[in-house]
């Protein structure tokens, strides 16, 4: 199975810092890349597949890069709602495979 | 986006088999696929396996072969999971998720609220 790995585990920043987000995959996987949002006691949220395309209705400050193995989720101005856990998920190879997932909390 | 609608929580004893239900919105889930995957508490996601109901697939990861069953109701929108020869380490949300994909790709749009199995002697 491909495995994912996300760095840092968890981060600590303050409402309009720019936080990026890096997941890599233990082989390349083009760009079958999705990124979900987590709050607590919440299902996940879908908000970029594709690697880089936003789930409607995802606000534009958040933006999804990269291919191959190394990939990012930047929020380019964060917000008291984005908050959450981020979890990367592999779908290039059978069976799709997350990410530990990244803690993004107040600093 | 299709909402989906989940049964409601569980408590089994070991060894007994948990069923689950999600309901699409409209009644139909038309060309995707619903995944179902759990997360244990305090723990990340994990995929047990999916079905596009439409051309009657179904994947099931290795590691719940021989347990778990996933099933789907084209005439009500309806999918459903049966997870058999519980254990305590199958505590654990429980969630489906539509795959909007009709090639199969298993990246996820919408989610169900989650509905928590304990098991628990």
């Amino acid at each position: 199975d491909i495995q994912m790995t996300q760095s840092p585990s968890s981060l600590s920043a303050s409402v309009g810092d720019r936080v990026v987000l890096t997941c890599r995959a233990s082989q390349t996987i083009s760009n079958y890349v999705a990124w979900y949002q987590q709050k607590p006691e919440r299902s996940p949220k879908s908000l970029i597949f594709a690697a880089s395309s936003l789930q409607n209705g995802v606000p534009s400050r958040f933006s999804g890069n990269g291919s191959g193995t190394d990939f990012t989720l930047t929020i380019s101005s964060l917000q008291p709602e984005d908050f959450a856990t981020y979890y990367c998920q592999q779908y290039h190879s059978y069976p799709p495979i997350f990410g530990p997932g990244t803690k993004v909390d107040v600093k | 986006q299709v909402s989906l609608v989940q049964s409601g929580a569980e408590v089994k004893r070991p060894g007994t088999s948990v069923k689950v239900s999600c309901k699409a919105s409209g009644g139909t889930f038309g060309r995707s696929g619903i995944s179902w995957l759990r997360q244990a508490p305090g723990h990340g996601l994990e995929w047990m396996g999916g079905t596009i109901p439409f051309f009657g697939t179904i994947n099931s990861a290795q590691r719940f072969q021989g347990r778990v069953s996933i099933s789907a109701d084209e005439s009500t929108g309806t999918a459903y999971l049966d997870l058999s020869s519980l254990r305590a380490e199958d505590t654990a949300m429980y969630y489906c998720a539509r795959a909007p994909d009709p090639t199969g790709e298993y990246y996820f749009d919408s989610w169900g609220q989650g509905t928590l199995v304990t098991v628990s002697s």
